[in-house]
């Protein structure tokens, strides 16, 4: 079976502070897909990053930062000094080559920036 | 990537009456998905719509509350059938262009609907 969980429900921080959001999932597949999508208050879905299973390296994309641990099931994101704009709810999501090809979502993290 | 036009945006209906929802894609797509995201929750794929044949439903999810068409490789329809306030939700396409090396994956704007 495959499952993605998101533990963190609600995240508040304050304007310029780190954040982190976790995302840990099971599979049982060696060849998959990771994604992370953001959901502002306007509903679109945004696609933020995909990683596949054989590629471990770390991604930076300005102030957005990936970490894929294969040994730990996770696919970590984290937004460095962040603003009002990055309030939203983040999305994590698997894809498994042999499963029909939709994604599966994590419940999602609802961040909240404050000035 | 895909671009799509998803309509209507936002409804407001009466219970037990239908919406019918577009997808309409600038280009040919391998798969396409419909997604509903209840208040507050995540997405839960509906189907998968198949082109020319009978879409794959997932488990909770049949055909005659939603059933869809693909008439062809760019469009496709959700139907919400029979509707009562619980359908009340975010109705997303997504689409998929290539199902070998890319895998990217383009969703619509959503179309919110309530149910009254």
């Amino acid at each position: 079976a495959q499952k993605v969980t998101q533990a963190q429900t609600e995240i508040s921080v304050v304007e310029k502070e780190d954040v982190t959001l976790d995302c840990v999932y099971e599979t049982r597949d060696t060849t998959y897909y990771l994604f992370w999508y953001k959901q502002p208050p306007s509903g679109e879905l945004v696609f933020l990053i995909r990683r596949n299973s054989f590629d471990e390296q770390n991604e930076i994309s300005g102030r957005y930062s990936w970490n894929f641990q294969k040994s730990t099931s996770s696919f970590n994101f984290t937004i460095t000094a962040s603003q009002v704009v990055d309030s939203a709810v983040y999305f994590c999501a698997l894809y498994l080559s042999n499963s029909g090809y939709a994604l599966n979502f994590g419940k999602g993290t609802s961040l909240l920036v404050t000035p | 990537s895909a671009v799509i036009s998803q309509k209507p945006s936002r409804d407001i209906c009466q219970r037990g009456t239908s919406l019918t929802i577009q997808c309409q894609v600038d280009s040919q797509v391998t798969m396409m998905f419909w997604y509903r995201q209840q208040p507050g929750q995540s997405l839960t794929l509906i189907a998968t719509a198949n082109q020319g044949s009978e879409a794959t439903y997932e488990s909770g999810f049949v055909i005659d509350k939603f059933p869809i068409s693909r008439p062809n490789l760019t469009f496709s329809t959700l139907t919400v059938s029979n509707m009562s306030p619980e359908d009340s939700s975010i109705y997303l396409c997504s689409v998929v262009k290539s199902t070998s090396g890319d895998y990217g994956y383009t969703f619509g704007s959503g179309t919110r609907l309530t149910v009254v």
